[in-house]
């Protein structure tokens, strides 16, 4: 079945960087964008970017422009997102997904919490 | 950043109808086709129940359905039952530089 999973749980530090990864199976990878998605505590979701996976090509939302980076290594089937200059305002769980038409999402990662605290 | 609204929670007794709304502007809901809800149980990934407004993905139940008029987007389950209990949450393509907003979410409540 079509599934993604992401990497556990991290712990950083104000400042630092975190890479999560998004491992697909199931299903043919570069027919597929692949979004990032984050929830924190108590928050509404919000949408970080995508990434066009057959040819690489990357879209960010203005408020994460320059302090995320979306990659992906198409022979091990896997995305990446990669936030810079942590706050404990970014203390949140990040999920990647698969389009799902013009403006869907699905299946979604089972999630990955990062923690920001010094 | 902007947000679709939702009532902050619906309840109903099981077997009954129940709508809940998503409210944008013409920047996103009124403006794109492209409306879609999620189910989300507590400490569990967002499953997709509705997108484009009104489709249905392969395997989700009739019981749930989708509508739009002008700026609100609407999720409908009828015949609702005790698994249906969860946030509901809806997203839409936006014209702002966020390309996709998410609504602020539901909780239902079976009664």
């Amino acid at each position: 079945q079509v599934q993604l999973v992401q990497s556990g749980a991290e712990v950083k530090k104000p400042g630092a960087s975190v890479k999560v990864s998004c491992k697909a199976s199931g299903y043919t990878f570069t027919n597929y964008a692949i979004h990032w998605m984050r929830q924190a505590p108590g928050h509404r979701l919000e949408w970080l970017g995508w990434i066009n996976v057959g040819n690489g090509n990357t879209k960010y939302s203005q408020k994460f422009q320059g302090r995320v980076t979306i990659t992906r290594d198409t022979s091990a089937s896997t995305a990446y997102m990669q936030l810079r200059s942590l706050t404990s305002e970014d203390t949140a769980v990040y999920y990647c997904a698969r389009t799902f038409g013009p403006g869907g999402f699905d299946p979604w990662g089972q999630g990955t919490l990062v923690t920001v605290s010094s | 950043q902007s947000a679709l609204t939702q009532p902050a929670s619906v309840s109903g007794s099981p077997g009954q109808s129940i709508t809940m709304s998503c409210t944008g502007t013409s920047s996103d809901v009124g403006g794109y086709d492209s409306v879609s809800w999620y189910q989300q149980h507590p400490g569990k990934a967002p499953k997709l129940m509705i997108y484009d407004v009104s489709d249905r993905p392969s395997g989700v139940s009739n019981r749930f359905s989708g509508s739009k008029s002008g700026n609100t987007a609407s999720l409908t389950i009828s015949g609702l039952q005790a698994g249906d209990e969860a946030d509901y949450f809806c997203s839409s393509y936006t014209s702002s530089s966020t390309l996709y907003v998410f609504g602020t979410g539901t909780k239902v409540t079976v009664l």
